[in-house]
């Protein structure tokens, strides 16, 4: 499975657009990328998932760079309830499983 | 439509007895999977059920854990007997067959003291 890596902590301002980052440089080309985020110790709440191209859904975007090595969580108006811990894993077509990392902890700051 | 239902919501039990936790998932859904997080650990898959067969148990850790999903419907996780080892949350998570995301429960806080 491949290795994603995610800045521990991030800070925005509500209103403003969160930009959250992902290095998966191992992944492999039949990975997806998934982003989940964590509210407090609720459950872990899917958010977005991409191969290869841009996704965006009612929740956010995705940009996926060209080679695949990094994406980016984008949360265009960020509000105090998207306060939580963001992660990012892959996911392989044969495989359904999910590799949870330490995740970013984002803070939306009033 | 009604998400992902765990139960109990907390348990707290004492090493060496056993626990029963159940997971219903949402209607219609063939893949069910249970992960856990243990105190300050990161959150670690157990195993992935299709239908009733399971598909992947790789993250079972030892014996005294036992997962079943009767019929395909919900599904049960016992831990017998407990460790205090054992103490964390426990999350369900169900998912259509393809590429969408999975619903989580709220999971089930386990404390074995």
């Amino acid at each position: 499975d491949a290795k994603t890596t995610q800045p521990p902590s991030m800070d925005c301002a509500e209103g403003r657009a969160a930009n959250l980052p992902c290095n998966h440089s191992t992944i492999s080309g039949n990975e997806y990328v998934y982003w989940y985020r964590q509210i407090h110790s609720q459950g872990p709440q899917y958010i977005i998932h991409g191969l290869k191209n841009n996704e965006t859904n009612e929740m956010a975007s995705l940009i996926i760079t060209e080679d695949r090595k990094s994406s980016t969580l984008i949360l265009p108006h960020a509000t105090l309830r998207d306060t939580a811990v963001y992660y990012c894993t892959p996911r392989a077509r044969s495989n359904y499983k999910l590799t949870f990392g330490k995740g970013t902890l984002l803070t939306v700051n009033p | 439509e009604a998400g992902v239902t765990q139960f109990p919501s907390h348990s707290v039990i004492e090493k060496g007895q056993t626990v029963t936790l159940r997971c219903d998932p949402i209607s219609g859904h063939d893949n069910l999977y249970w992960y856990r997080r243990v105190m300050g650990k990161e959150i670690k898959f157990l195993l992935h059920f299709v239908k009733e067969s399971k598909q992947d148990e790789s993250g079972m850790p030892n014996n005294r854990f036992l997962a079943e999903r009767t019929g395909g419907t919900y599904s049960t996780l016992k831990v017998q007997p407990a460790e205090l080892e054992d103490s964390g949350v426990y999350f369900c998570a169900s998912s259509p067959t393809g590429y969408y995301g999975y619903t989580f429960g709220s999971g089930t806080r386990l404390t074995v003291v």
